[in-house]
């Protein structure tokens, strides 16, 4: 059975941090590349973040680079998505997708991160 | 405001035949390609429906159609059904910014 499930949300204060992991499990892991999506209150979707299954290269939105960090541990089976020097607008519901390839994805069901005092 | 356009909203009666459009540039959509997602409700994940532009994803029905000409991209749902209700995004990658990017999302109404 196919599975992909995050954790670490919760509120944070402004100007903290958090780490969000994506634990997967029931596909090929290592080669799969991953992504962070996240949907603020009333908003479209956002793409965040990326890690590539060949290579663990990182690619990252503008509003999120230098703040957030993308990690994958392929001996767990996880990604993690390092989020510091947090902001109100990063309240959201964050999800994780794993993308084996030949259009197979696999989705979280989402986590929710509050930022606020 | 994303750099990927999409109308806001659409509408067509159940049986009937809707478009959704994405239009972009030359250094997201003309030179990558287009995924696109159904969210039946915010704060659920997205199903993927369409990727490398035309290609429908597992157990996804004909009815679903993707299409990429120059720097737009389209979803076609033919016989609209209640449950097609939904909102519906474009996805690309951005060669200038490398990074993903989503249209701003679509809401479809089946009158």
């Amino acid at each position: 059975e196919i599975q992909v499930l995050e954790s670490g949300g919760g509120l944070e204060q402004p100007g903290g941090s958090l780490r969000l992991s994506c634990a997967a499990s029931g596909f090929t892991f290592s080669t799969s590349s991953m992504r962070w999506v996240r949907q603020a209150p009333g908003q479209g979707l956002e793409w965040l973040s990326g890690i590539s299954g060949s290579d663990d290269r990182t690619y990252y939105a503008d509003s999120v680079k230098g703040r957030f960090t993308i990690s994958r541990d392929n001996s767990k089976n996880t990604v993690h998505l390092q989020m510091n020097s947090l902001r109100a607008e990063d309240t959201a519901v964050y999800y994780c997708a794993a993308l084996p390839g030949s259009g197979s994805e696999y989705w979280g069901q989402g986590i929710v991160v509050t930022v606020s005092s | 405001q994303s750099i990927l356009t999409q109308p806001p909203s659409v509408s067509a009666a159940p049986g009937q035949r809707v478009t959704i459009s994405c239009s972009g540039s030359s250094s997201n959509i003309g030179n990558n390609y287009v995924s696109w997602y159904q969210q039946q409700l915010p704060g659920t994940a997205p199903k993927l429906l369409i990727y490398d532009n035309d290609k429908r994803s597992s157990g996804i029905p004909d009815r679903f159609s993707g299409s990429k000409s120059g720097t737009s991209a389209t979803l076609g749902i033919t016989g609209l059904q209640t449950g097609d209700e939904a909102d519906y995004y474009c996805l690309t990658w951005d060669s200038s910014l490398s990074a993903g990017i989503f249209g701003g999302g679509t809401k479809l109404t089946v009158l």
